[in-house]
Formats: structure tokens, sequence, C-alpha cells
């Protein structure tokens, strides 16, 4: 299993460029989620989904879309970026809604200039 | 906004000693869990302790819970360099149909040959 995937790793994007980042898991998970990671503020949940076709906002959604057509995939779209987003952004799944384990991404580094 | 804040948020030691973390959290929860990071890495799960638990152990790592002082602590015994890494507590509260696990900011642990 290559469990949970994410490209690209690393993006450089213009403020107002639109992007989408790509997460993909092979572990059958239900609930699958995005987060980002500013240093000194740990990590912090942007979008989530228990299921396909079902998402729900996180803590901080402002700016991103997330769609969920599929169990394995659930990308991230900036719509139009801006430098307040560049950050470190983890993909994550875990098996069901109750969370016992979540399985992380290795994570995309994106820079807006 | 964070639910675990965890203590210290830097720690330095050498190898062969331990190690504790400890993890405050503000409301009643479902679970904790803790993970760790290695830099430039994604994070990786390390043991979940249930709310009606008050000890676990895995290999070098234990986990109290205090659920009336809302805390928690990781000792990593035998510390080794490889420990060295960042540590997050992440509090999980089941709410309504689902919930979700919140991150606290984390300890980087030091471990020096």
């Amino acid at each position: 299993n290559a469990g949970v995937t994410q490209t690209p790793k690393f993006q450089v994007l213009k403020t107002g460029q639109s992007m989408t980042l790509q997460c993909a898991q092979d572990m059958n998970h239900e609930y699958m989620s995005w987060y980002r990671q500013d240093p000194g503020m740990g990590l912090r949940l942007i979008h989530y989904s228990v299921g396909a076709g079902i998402t729900d906002q996180g803590e901080v959604p402002n700016g991103y879309n997330v769609s969920r057509s599929t169990t394995e995939d659930f990308p991230l779209r900036l719509l139009s970026a801006a430098p307040s987003q560049t950050s470190v952004y983890f993909c994550a799944s875990s098996y069901g809604v109750n969370q016992e384990t979540q399985y992380f991404g290795p994570g995309t580094r994106l820079l807006v200039l | 906004s964070q639910q675990g804040e965890e203590d210290p948020q830097a720690l330095s030691i050498q190898e062969g000693e331990n190690a504790t973390m400890n993890c405050s959290y503000k409301t009643s929860i479902n679970n904790l869990q803790w993970y760790r990071q290695n830099s430039g890495r994604g994070l990786v799960h390390l043991i979940l302790i249930r709310s009606n638990e008050r000890e676990k152990h895995s290999g070098r790592l234990r986990v109290t819970l205090d659920t009336s002082k809302k805390s928690s602590s990781l000792l990593i015994t035998a510390s080794r360099a490889a420990d060295t890494a960042s540590y997050f507590c992440a509090t999980y509260r089941y709410g309504g149909s689902q919930g979700n696990l919140i991150f606290g900011k984390g300890t980087k642990l030091s471990v020096k040959p």
C-alpha cells in the first residue's frame, strides 16, 4: 500500500493564481482531511470529508474548496492564492469517523508570492 | 482554536535520558492521541489513550491521562538520537454526527548523542 500520497511536493504561486493540491489514499478510509501547518501554530483543520460526496468546513476554510467524488481522492483547491496561504499542507485519512488513527501524507509546501 | 497545549515548547536532552512532554486541554474529550513529526515529514501516529483509561504503554512510550486535570503526559524512556522530532498531542471529541481531531502546537525534542 502507498498509504496517503500528495502532489506536488512543492509549489510556487503568484498572488491570484489558482491550483489544486492532490491527495489520494489506498486504504479505503472513509474519513479524509486537510490541515495547514504554520510555524508556531501547529496544525489547523481546513476541510474534511466523512465519505464520498460529503464534505464540511474545519477551522480555517476560507479561500479553499474541496470535493470528494471518490473514496480515494480528496483534492484541495485554492481559488485565488494569497500570501497568507503560504504554508505546508497535509492530507490525512482514517478508517472511520471516530478517527482512531490518522495517517498523514508527506505534505505539500506552498509559497505564494 | 487549539484545544491541546504542549509543554515545554522545546526540550533538549542527552541520549539515554528520559523525555517528558505534557499536554493540557480545555474541554471534555473521547480520546487523546500523540503524534511525532520528523523535520520536513508528515505526522506519524504514536499512541491513543481513551478518556476512560489512565495509562498506556507502547514500547519505550508511556502515556498518562488525567481527565480531572484535563492533562496528559508522554514519557519517552532511554531516548535515542532518532527520537529527535516534534511531538504533538491531539484531542478528539465526538459531537453531533462527527467530531474532529484538534492538534496542539507541539514540543520540539532534541536528543543529543
